[in-house]
């Protein structure tokens, strides 16, 4: 089993649409998760820390499923600009290391 | 705030020649930073962790004398590739750790270098 896997996609939504992404991880000692966002041929951007108690931003919404071992993305009202590669990332346990993702494909259509 | 740069952006050079990559911290100290490689449609691999006056830590099967890393100051760390070829062509990109600024482990990435060897 990969440290940390998800569904590769890709997703094509209309705009306006409600789309969610899973990510598992099978370190059950990692404290930290994150989502990230990368455009191609760019570098990886933060879009949020995933904590506990789950954590809203505008549209973005992550949870964490600490007893299923995976961090959610749900993202409301999708825009033409969220088409892009989101990167779920999950921190090596005691080592400080982050474990990434292969990403997921988001592309949302007109 | 978290800016990382990194510099060059793209880089062309020939066979066997050396290349230096630099990675900044601009608004914060980073006491570890971190270089990730990633070919095109793949993941980032990471290839190892810098930390601020002391050795780099290599990923296994990254040649830690083909690719020097050197991080001589809380905001500088340097990756060159001795004696490029062709397969060493890929994305560069650093990544910076900010422990000020809330969860430590969050890290903050540079824009990348994009190497290509002729």
């Amino acid at each position: 089993r990969k440290e940390v896997e998800q569904d590769p996609g890709p997703f094509n939504v209309p705009e306006g649409a409600t789309v969610a992404f899973n990510c598992t991880y099978s370190n059950s000692a990692s404290q930290s998760f994150f989502w990230y966002r990368q455009d191609c041929r760019k570098e990886p951007k933060l879009l949020m820390s995933v904590y506990s108690s789950g954590n809203e931003d505008g549209r973005f919404t992550a949870q964490l499923n600490r007893a299923s071992q995976y961090i959610s993305l749900l993202i409301r009202d999708s825009k033409l600009s969220d088409s892009a590669t989101y990167l779920c990332a999950v921190n090596a346990g005691n080592n400080r290391k982050l474990i990434w993702g292969l990403g997921t494909s988001l592309a949302v259509n007109p | 705030g978290a800016v990382v740069s990194q510099h060059p952006s793209r880089v062309i050079c020939k066979s066997g020649t050396s290349v230096k990559i630099e990675c900044r911290s601009l608004d914060f100290q980073a006491t570890t930073m971190f270089w990730y490689r990633q070919f095109p449609k793949q993941s980032l691999m990471l290839m190892a962790t810098s930390n601020e006056g002391s050795k780099a830590t290599y990923e296994q099967g990254v040649e830690k004398d083909k690719f020097l890393i050197n991080h001589a100051s809380l905001t500088l760390s340097t990756l060159t590739v001795t004696s490029a070829h062709p397969e060493d062509s890929s994305f560069y990109i650093c990544s910076a750790r900010a422990f000020e600024r809330g969860a430590s482990d969050t890290q903050y990435f540079g824009p990348g270098t994009r190497l290509t060897v002729l």
